[in-house]
């Protein structure tokens, strides 16, 4: 069975760091990009960022809400997706969630970050 | 970035109802659309991609049409489990943008 789960959410101060890592299994993961969504509390859906697989470069692209901020990487071995938040802003507080693939399929079941003084 | 607009925002349907959700792009986005369900605390499921396929383990009542810039998804016989948040979302270019959503409700 194809699942993802996130983990490393909580409560940080703004101006903090936090990483979340979202752990695959079922899949061969280093073969997929692997993508990075969020939804703030009572909002909708939006796209935080994602990384290519090894075989396009493994290279990055990230919402401007978030550039120069976030940073996604991923260890092909361990089958994690990471996402490095830094100089983290009260609007980033959300659910964030990970998701496999160019059809964002399926996805883990979310991961809280909570950012407040 | 490529704005969805999605309509209605909310819906009131009786089991047994057909129902449809439509998504207008601000540009065309070829068949590049995919459709999500998202039932409260959990997370979204795909329902739709390539605008009209049918994701595996995904009910027949369910189905996608559209290219361009007008999409739209139908439900075609309302089950209780069907009742949720419905999401479209473009993934023609960066960044992959959502419609609003289309909350569904039980009449």
């Amino acid at each position: 069975e194809v699942q993802l789960v996130e983990s490393g959410g909580g409560l940080v101060q703004p101006g903090r760091s936090l990483r979340l890592s979202c752990t695959a299994s079922g899949f061969t993961f280093g073969d997929y990009a692997m993508s990075w969504f969020r939804q703030a509390p009572g909002k909708g859906l939006e796209w935080v960022g994602f990384i290519r697989s090894k075989a396009y470069g493994g290279t990055t692209e990230y919402a401007a809400s978030v550039k120069g901020r976030f940073t996604i990487s991923r260890d092909d071995s361990k089958s994690i997706a990471y996402l490095q938040m830094n100089s983290l802003k009260t609007e980033d507080t959300a659910v964030y969630y990970c998701t496999r693939g160019n059809w964002f399929d399926p996805w883990g079941q979310g991961t809280l970050v909570t950012v407040s003084s | 970035a490529i704005q969805m607009t999605q309509s209605p925002s909310s819906l009131s349907a009786s089991v047994g109802d057909r129902v449809t959700i439509t998504c207008r792009a601000s540009q065309g986005i070829r068949n590049d659309l995919g459709w999500y369900q998202q039932k409260p605390g959990k997370a979204p499921k795909l329902l739709i991609y390539a605008a009209s396929s049918l994701q595996s383990g995904v009910p027949s009542r369910f189905s996608g049409s559209g290219s361009g810039t007008d999409f739209t998804l139908t439900i075609s016989s309302l089950q209780p489990e069907d009742f949720a948040t419905y999401y479209c979302l473009q993934d023609y270019n960066y960044p992959p943008t959502f419609g609003q959503g289309t909350r569904l409700e039980i009449k």
